[in-house]
């Protein structure tokens, strides 16, 4: 069964704590994706990457940080110093190559509330 | 950075009655594309729209691409209670495939 895995889907972790989400997609995609979403917004890019060893910043990526060590994962870490990480984190892939035509697809998410 | 504003933000309606959502650019985009996030599910692709002017159906579903490829719509016909959920567009810039900046969203309900 092809597709994308996030795990756990709901989270609690006490203020200070460093917690790691994970992302894993059999779907041979080369380029994986983080996003955030906050309740009346649309997705805010986290991090990305494009191919194993190598990833980007997206538009919000202060407290957060990746790895990409394999083509089949990529796991989010949020950090003590994001200052509001309570979220619905979304991850998604996509085939990759830089084609502007790629589509992503996504995980169903998890749930990350910070007490 | 970029930003693509999509209208309206909610939007309650009457079984049977007609949607559309608008997504408006300040600069052309590349190409752009419609996600469908069901209520506490994650969001899915419908369609993508590439060339100025295009227009695609899917069912009771029209998507139109702008002619000057900054603007962008999805329409619904005679909405139905399973057309229910947030309808965000995805706007591609060009360059890296992390440019695709999306919209807020419109959140539809349906009143049977």
């Amino acid at each position: 069964d092809g597709g994308i895995t996030q795990s756990p889907k709901y989270l609690f972790r006490k203020e200070g704590q460093n917690v790691t989400l994970s992302c894993e997609q059999n779907l041979n995609h080369d380029a994986m994706y983080w996003y955030r979403q906050d309740p009346g917004q649309g997705l805010r890019l986290i991090y990305y990457s494009q191919i194993v060893n190598d990833f980007q910043k997206g538009d919000i990526a202060e407290g957060y940080s990746v790895s990409r060590e394999k083509k089949e994962s990529f796991p989010l870490t949020v950090t003590s110093a994001q200052k509001n990480p309570t979220a619905f984190y979304l991850c998604a892939s996509s085939s990759g190559g830089g084609s502007s035509t790629d589509t992503q697809y996504f995980g169903p998410g998890t749930r990350l509330t910070v007490l | 950075g970029q930003q693509v504003m999509q209208i309206p933000q909610y939007q309650h309606v009457q079984e049977g009655e007609d949607f559309t959502t608008y997504c408006n650019s300040s600069t052309t985009l590349s190409n752009i594309q419609w996600y469908k996030q069901r209520p506490g599910g994650h969001p899915v692709f419908l369609i993508q729209l590439v060339k100025s002017g295009e227009v695609k159906k899917q069912k009771r579903l029209t998507f139109q691409f702008g002619e000057a490829k900054k603007n962008s719509s999805l329409h619904i016909t005679a909405t139905q209670t399973t057309d229910v959920g947030t309808y965000f567009c995805a706007a591609y810039y060009g360059g890296s495939q992390g440019n695709l900046i999306f919209g807020k969203g419109t959140k539809l309900s349906v009143k049977p």
